[in-house]
């Protein structure tokens, strides 16, 4: 049972508009949501975040929006830009059984390609 | 320093092989993961440790055995894997409580021949 999903495995943009990667999620135990950019071969690189008691966090041209009762959250790029072409992970973090760590589920990605 | 270091790379073994990838971090962090990831899939979480000690085991095959010498380094020891195995292997720590600061290391991209 997939707790995280990203419904959208592939979004193509022209340059300068507005993206839009969504996110869905289950567990009503997740209270920080985060944002990956990921190119082949590499590991996550961290792009915004938004902790369940805010509904909006922004930085630069990436804003997040969190819908609490609707159990989504998306993330909008504002201008688009080519750089910005790559795999976006959505991951949603608990506690660990032990309350001492955050484990993240991830959900499965979407290829956003923005076009000159 | 706000980095996760992996080495190697990439890493070739054979069937029969013992390896260990390695993981280092100078945040101070107090919790470290281990996930796989596969091509065009999501991470997947693997171990987690809290403050040196295991805390999660996602029923990882003992094929895979983790150490914790340190509360900077992470060790994944890698004997008699599979073909199916082969994936990219990434690193993260976390402050222990915190969302904040959740960060990966640009991982091992390991193939088993």
């Amino acid at each position: 049972d997939q707790q995280v999903k990203q419904n959208s495995p592939s979004l193509s943009v022209q340059e300068g508009r507005i993206s839009i990667l969504n996110c869905d999620y289950t567990n009503s135990m997740f209270d920080y949501f985060l944002w990956y950019k990921k190119y082949p071969a590499e590991g996550p690189t961290f792009l915004i975040s938004i902790s369940s008691i805010k509904d909006k966090n922004e930085d630069g041209r990436f804003t997040v929006f969190l819908n609490k009762s609707a159990k989504h959250l998306s993330l909008h790029i504002v201008p688009s830009q080519p750089g910005d072409s790559a795999v976006y992970f959505c991951a949603a973090s608990d506690r660990t059984s032990s309350g001492s760590a955050r484990q993240l589920t991830f959900g499965s990605g979407t290829q956003l390609t923005v076009l000159p | 320093d706000t980095e996760v270091t992996q080495t190697p790379k990439h890493l070739v073994m054979g069937m029969t092989n013992k390896k260990s990838l390695k993981c280092e971090q100078h945040m101070g962090h107090r919790a470290m993961y281990w996930y796989k990831q596969k091509a065009k899939k999501p991470p997947e979480l693997m171990f987690v440790y809290s403050y040196e000690k295991l805390s999660i085991n996602e029923s990882v095959p003992s094929r895979f055995s983790p150490e914790c010498p340190n509360s900077s380094l992470l060790n994944l020891h890698l004997h008699a894997l599979q073909p199916e195995d082969s994936a990219l292997y990434l690193c993260a720590s976390s402050q222990d409580l915190s969302g904040d600061g959740y960060t990966f290391g640009s991982g091992t991209r390991l193939t088993v021949v």
